[in-house]
């Protein structure tokens, strides 16, 4: 079966310093894979999403993701955190052919400290 | 543009009483989505409407649960009778169709039973 784990449920950064938020895939096809951002009390918004075109994908506010295939990784990035980026970030994937159904890693709440 | 509405934001009710949500997705949203969030979890998909049909409900607890999206426009999600268990966050999404990967979310409903 298809899945994402999220190798961290908690990763603390300081304003200003690198962000990684670590996710691996396990499908037996090429996958869709997606990064949501959930903010307190409020909707889940699509980051980025990789389709099966270019390898490193850049998304909103900064964040890019790269897919490696060998290493069946999506991890999310981000060059200097902000105070706004805390939040909770899930892992995304849609299993080939399954049209509609994302599965949700477990989440990782970033902390973004001043 | 509107985004996904849901009502109410939240609800609390005794065990053994029933429970309703309703969804409006983005206007010309064909397809669907119920999902549930636990508590510290990823959410999971209930159901997926395309238009008015219920393409797949594999997930949805039918002993208790039941939805409906008569005019293929907005939705309910009802519970009867709610468990303790069921407390929880309740998601609605939207996307163009089903091939359309990337949906769009309400804010969610967070449900507590007592």
């Amino acid at each position: 079966a298809q899945s994402v784990t999220q190798l961290d449920s908690h990763v603390s950064v300081s304003e200003g310093t690198p962000v990684l938020l670590r996710c691996n895939y396990s499908s037996s096809y090429s996958p869709s894979l997606f990064w949501y951002v959930q903010h307190p009390n409020k909707g889940l918004q699509l980051l980025l999403k990789y389709t099966s075109a270019a390898t490193l994908v850049k998304g909103i506010n900064g964040f890019e993701a790269e897919f490696k295939k060998s290493e069946t990784s999506f991890h999310l990035t981000k060059p200097s955190a902000h105070m706004s980026d805390a939040a909770e970030y899930f892992c995304v994937v849609i299993p080939s052919g399954n049209t509609g159904k994302l599965i949700f890693g477990q989440g990782t709440t970033l902390q973004v400290k001043p | 543009e509107a985004g996904v509405v849901q009502s109410p934001r939240y609800k609390i009710i005794e065990k053994k009483q029933p429970v309703a949500f309703w969804c409006n997705p983005i206007s010309g949203h064909n397809t669907l989505y119920w999902y549930l969030q636990n508590l510290g979890q990823g959410p999971e998909l209930l159901i997926r409407y395309e238009n008015e049909e219920a393409v797949d409900d594999s997930q949805l607890p039918k002993d208790r649960f039941s939805a409906e999206r008569l005019k293929g426009v907005d939705s309910t999600l009802k519970i009867q009778p709610a468990e303790l268990g069921d407390s929880a966050v309740y998601l609605c999404a939207s996307s163009l169709d089903a091939h359309q990967e990337t949906q769009y979310f309400g804010p969610g409903t967070r449900l507590l039973v007592l």
